[in-house]
């Protein structure tokens, strides 16, 4: 069985501040796929990263960085610079190559205060 | 990118009536979609997978015969919530996944029963 754990339940931090949302997981599968997703006030869900077990190279996009390691079995997103527009509710998934089952973690939720 | 429109997105309905939801995907053919729950400040549970022509399959919990699943088409998958009680009040968001773009979600709905 697979398992996703953010162990930080609220985050709050000043606007341009950096802020780093912590995800570690649990599979018995060596092929799997991990994402992050934003959940905003309005409820929706906004994909934001898809990262495959063979790929550890770090991701930046933007204010947006991800540090896959798979010593750790971490998967940890930090946002550079925040901004107010950055507070939402933000899930880290896993799931296992073949298994269309999403597993979520139980969200960071994060204040950026202006 | 692939879209999944969810329908409604807010729905209020006394204690003992139906309410149905609907997930289409606009611009791809879903032939799987997943329906989650969601209570406030907590993750998504996953209730069921929707097969497209055939019966969906239940989370272990989730009473199939509370939570009818129909995906007629493939481009279609209904949740209804047949004589829902105030309990049953909670953020209903369906996903779908494409070749090209993975997991798409719906906008969700919001549910009250009074």
């Amino acid at each position: 069985a697979q398992k996703v754990t953010q162990a930080q339940t609220e985050i709050s931090v000043v606007e341009k501040e950096d802020v780093t949302l912590d995800c570690v997981y649990e599979t018995r599968d060596t092929t799997y796929y991990l994402f992050w997703y934003k959940q905003p006030p309005s409820g929706e869900l906004v994909f934001l990263i898809r990262r495959n077990s063979f790929d550890e190279q770090n991701e930046i996009s933007g204010r947006y960085s991800w540090n896959f390691q798979k010593s750790t079995s971490s998967f940890n997103f930090t946002i550079t610079a925040s901004q107010v527009v950055d507070s939402a509710v933000y899930f880290c998934a896993l799931v296992n190559f073949g298994n269309e089952k999403l597993t979520f973690g139980t969200g960071t939720r994060l204040t950026i205060i202006p | 990118g692939a879209v999944v429109s969810q329908h409604p997105s807010r729905v209020i309905c006394k204690s003992g009536t139906s309410v149905k939801i609907e997930c289409r995907s606009l611009d791809f053919q879903a032939t799987t979609m997943f329906w989650y729950r969601q209570f406030p400040k907590q993750s998504l549970m996953l209730m069921a997978t929707s097969n497209e022509g055939s019966k969906a399959t239940y989370e272990q919990g989730v009473e199939k015969d509370k939570f009818l699943i129909n995906h007629a088409s493939l481009t279609l998958s209904t949740l209804t919530v047949t004589s829902a009680h105030p309990e049953d009040s909670s953020f209903y968001i369906c996903s779908a996944i494409s070749a090209n773009y993975g997991y798409t979600f719906g906008s969700g709905t919001r549910l009250t029963v009074v």
